[in-house]
């Protein structure tokens, strides 16, 4: 069935450093991909969305890359900050007749950046 | 920022209470979405409404649950008779019709 992975459960890092979140997703269907951002005690916020294969989406410092080739949608950002701490998660939508449909969430990827 | 209003932000029910939560969607937007996100942090799709027609639902809405999106009145979920493992937190989202989806607040359920 449709579904996504999310391997990292916890990401630790120091602030100014690089991180990756991966994101891989299975589907025989055209997807649609979302990365949302969740803050403690708030609702899910979209940060990344792409359908379209090989181009870099961009975002508050974020970016992603949708390729459909690895079924990935890896999340990057070059310099973390103490702001970015979070819960992230990968999100696969398709095509339902004439709308998108529901949101296939990955477990959740938490990041912890520490001074 | 999302435009969707959810109420009552904090239920309390006793096992076996009806508890029933109200969702707003962002103006324009005809698909509605309906996902519980449990304490660990897992996320459950319910069920999505196109204007007021289900267009995809789960079996786990089950009997005890259900869900509606009249027009010009708020959508709703309801749980008829509450358990214990329906404590979860209640995310309404909208979405324009090939979009992505906005999220609420949240109505944050606990069954005593």
């Amino acid at each position: 069935g449709d579904s996504v992975t999310q391997t990292e459960g916890l990401v630790t890092l120091t602030k100014g450093l690089p991180v990756m979140l991966n994101c891989t997703y299975q589907t025989t269907y055209s997807p649609f991909l979302f990365w949302y951002v969740q803050h403690l005690n708030e609702a899910p916020k979209l940060l990344l969305k792409s359908s379209t294969d090989n181009k870099r989406t961009e975002h508050q410092g974020f970016y992603a890359t949708l390729h459909k080739s690895s079924s990935s949608f890896h999340l990057q950002k070059s310099s973390v900050q103490l702001s970015d701490s979070a819960l992230y998660f990968c999100a696969l939508s398709l095509y339902r007749g004439s709308a998108l449909g529901r949101l296939h969430f990955g477990a959740g990827t938490q990041l912890i950046v520490i001074p | 920022n999302s435009k969707v209003i959810q109420t009552p932000r904090y239920l309390v029910k006793g096992q076996g209470q009806k508890a029933k939560m109200r969702c707003i969607p962002e103006k324009g937007h005809p698909v509605v979405f309906w996902y519980q996100q449990n304490k660990n942090n897992e996320f459950k799709f319910l069920i999505n409404f196109q204007n007021q027609e289900v267009l995809q639902q789960i079996d786990m809405t089950e009997k005890r649950f259900s869900a509606e999106c009249p027009s010009n009145s708020p959508c709703s979920l309801e749980i008829q008779s509450s358990e214990a493992g329906d404590s979860a937190l209640y995310l309404c989202a909208s979405a324009g019709q090939y979009a992505e989806q906005f999220f609420g607040p949240g109505t944050r359920l606990t069954v005593l």
